[in-house]
């Protein structure tokens, strides 16, 4: 299957700090979702982006998928996106849900 | 709009009871089904997974089974649990290829 490298494993932001997490698979994909879990458990979807770029506010997410990588940018961090970010890429023609998950960043902000 | 419901929310359970964990999805029809867990500090590792009403695949061996028997209900089961059962479950739904998969709420199982 393929294997998901995500880095860094931890990040410490000040807020309004902005950074940079990323995720690198090492096959060719047909599909990616970015997740956010919160401290809950609950994994809220960020975006699906098997390639280009997409904006949702203060996110943004790039998949390069010729070069197996995806970054996901968080500008002017606040404490709310302190959690756990997994990206989940799949291969082949299946649904989402069959992905792989990488191990995930996690992310505090501190006040 | 699709919403996915997953009970109960956390379970601590003894070693050697049996299990059961359901899932529902509602507003949509035929969709894809999945159960996966996730260990402490880890990502998710798909267990099962359900493409209609008794189709039930494994991605990998353990002492957990699925059923789906409605189709859009799915369920998380065992016999008899294993201290090394614990962990977080959470069910998920998608469409068809190459759509989101978007997850419920989990469920908090501890084995003792």
């Amino acid at each position: 299957g393929i294997q998901v490298e995500q880095s860094p494993p931890d990040l410490i932001l000040q807020e309004g700090a902005n950074s940079t997490l990323r995720c690198n698979f090492s096959d060719s994909v047909n599909n990616l979702q970015w997740f956010h879990q919160n401290p809950w458990g609950q994994l809220i979807n960020l975006f699906y982006i098997p390639s280009g770029t997409k904006q949702n506010g203060r996110l943004s997410a790039t998949t390069v998928a010729t070069e197996r990588y995806s970054l996901l940018y968080i500008s002017s961090s606040q404490t709310t996106d302190s959690g756990v970010y997994f990206c989940a890429p799949l291969k082949g023609n299946t649904n989402a849900g069959k992905s792989t998950f990488g191990d995930g960043t996690t992310l505090t902000v501190k006040p | 709009s699709q919403t996915i419901h997953q009970w109960p929310a956390t379970l601590v359970q003894p070693v050697g009871s049996p299990l059961s964990l359901e899932c529902t999805v509602e507003g949509t029809s035929n969709p894809n089904l999945y159960w996966y867990r996730q260990a402490a500090g880890r990502g998710l590792q798909l267990l099962f997974y359900s493409v209609g009403i008794g189709q039930i695949s494994s991605e990998v061996p353990q002492n957990l089974s699925a059923s789906r028997p409605q189709d859009r209900q799915f369920i998380l089961s065992s016999k008899k649990l294993l201290l090394s059962d614990s962990g977080f479950y959470l069910c998920a739904w998608g469409g068809q290829a190459n759509t989101e998969a978007f997850f419920g709420q989990g469920t908090r199982l501890t084995v003792v």
